[in-house]
């Protein structure tokens, strides 16, 4: 069954420190794998996916196939980067995306 | 540029009543696809249209329908409503087979039924 597993719904860190949301999924092809973030009061937008390995505003997540992860990482937070974070995976005929339950950062001064 | 947009952005329904909500792809755009995002979670995929066909389902009853018109815009339609199909409905509109092929989200219906 295809299913995308985000263990940490909330996710409190303060400024300058080190960040890592988390991301198992369960497919069994060859998926994409996307990060979406929501910030407060905005819709729902692309951070950025696997396919392309880069880095938008600091954040970079790898594709590890052997633990099925695809964890998102920021080696410095910013209190601009508290939002809610979703994981999500598309199926290779790319007509189905299947989302995380999300994960809340929380930024601390 | 306008985005993805959606209509209503709130509506209020009882319980057995019928409901349709309204999407209008990004210019362009020849896929639209549902969502239903319920307090606490992640989107549920609900449908995908391209080209005006069904390309793919999600886990959800025959009380939920969709189509998709010539001018791509896109209804979901929901009978029979019940306390659980309370939620925000997304849209979200992309290209299949262009580079990329990046989701746009709308902002979204909230769905109130009492």
């Amino acid at each position: 069954a295809q299913r995308v597993t985000q263990p940490e719904k909330l996710l409190s860190v303060f400024k300058g420190a080190p960040v890592e949301l988390k991301c198992n999924y369960s497919y069994s092809g060859s998926p994409e794998l996307f990060w979406y973030v929501q910030y407060s009061r905005q819709r729902l937008q692309l951070l950025l996916r696997h396919i392309s390995r880069e880095s938008i505003k600091g954040f970079t997540a790898d594709l590890n196939k052997g633990e099925t992860s695809f964890h998102l990482k920021k080696p410095f937070a910013q209190e601009e980067d508290s939002a809610m974070y979703y994981c999500a995976l598309r199926d290779t005929g790319g007509f189905k995306t299947i989302f995380g339950a999300g994960t809340r950062l929380f930024v601390k001064a | 540029d306008a985005g993805v947009t959606q209509s209503p952005t709130h509506l209020i329904k009882t319980r057995g009543q019928h409901v349709t909500l309204r999407c209008s792809p990004i210019s362009g755009h020849k896929s639209v696809s549902w969502y239903q995002q319920v307090l606490g979670q992640g989107p549920q995929f609900i449908f995908q249209y391209y080209e005006k066909e069904e390309r793919g389902r999600g886990n959800f009853p025959d009380r939920f329908s969709a189509r998709q018109f010539p001018n791509y815009s896109s209804e979901l339609n929901v009978n029979a409503l019940l306390l659980g199909d309370s939620a925000l409905y997304l849209c979200a509109s992309s290209n299949p087979g262009t580079s990329g092929n990046t989701i746009y989200f709308g902002e979204g219906s909230w769905l109130t039924v009492v």
